[in-house]
């Protein structure tokens, strides 16, 4: 069964940083390409960036909100997910959601219970 | 960035009722469209894939088409397990994008 377990949220406040981290079960994690989904209180999903499988190539993309400010990165050898986050803003006030799925089409069918990050002073 | 629009953003309607929500995509995204329903407190969880593919495990009464900038979901009899709000999220661009969300309740 595949497990995606994030941890790592809390209050932070602004201009702080916090790290995520997702542990990964169930499947083969290094074929894995992997997501960061955020959603803010009462509003919509927002895709804020993915990390390749290594096989891929290992790159990342981000959403141009946290460009610059977030770094997702994987470590193999623990099956982990990583979100840094640097220079948090109130608006990066979210549950945040690891998830992975299907890099071919791009859909996500496994995620995990999220994590809430709050940015307050 | 390529941004996603759907139609209507809430609606009402009773358990048995055809209910079809629309995603548009600012420029085309051949079938790279993904569906998926989040009730409160949850993770979301796939419906459709590749715009008309239904997820293993997903009911029949789900359905998907379009290819293009627009896209549909039907559900083609509601159940009370269905009043949830629903996205739609492009993945042909490297930077993905969701929809804004449908909300659908009980009328």
């Amino acid at each position: 069964e595949v497990q995606l377990v994030e941890s790592g949220g809390g209050l932070v406040k602004p201009g702080g940083s916090l790290r995520l981290s997702c542990a990964a079960s169930g499947f083969t994690f290094s074929n894995a390409w992997m997501s960061w989904v955020r959603q803010a209180p009462g509003k919509g999903l927002e895709w804020i960036g993915r990390i390749k499988s290594k096989t891929d190539g290992g790159t990342t993309d981000y959403a141009a909100p946290v460009k610059g400010r977030f770094t997702i990165s994987r470590d193999e050898s623990k099956n982990t997910l990583y979100l840094q986050m640097n220079s948090l803003k109130t608006e990066d006030t979210a549950v945040y959601y690891c998830t992975t799925g299907d890099s071919v089409w791009g859909s996500y069918r496994n995620w995990g219970q999220g994590t809430l990050v709050t940015v307050s002073s | 960035d390529i941004q996603m629009t759907q139609s209507p953003s809430s609606l009402s309607a009773s358990v048995g009722d055809r209910v079809t929500i629309t995603c548009r995509a600012s420029q085309s995204i051949s079938s790279y469209l993904n569906w998926y329903q989040q009730k409160p407190g949850r993770a979301p969880k796939l419906l459709i894939y590749a715009a008309s593919s239904l997820q293993s495990g997903v009911p029949s009464r789900f359905s998907g088409s379009g290819s293009g900038t627009d896209f549909t979901l039907t559900i083609s009899s509601l159940q009370p397990e269905d009043f949830a709000t629903y996205y739609c999220q492009q993945s042909y661009s490297t930077l993905f994008t969701f929809g804004p969300g449908t909300k659908v309740d009980i009328k």
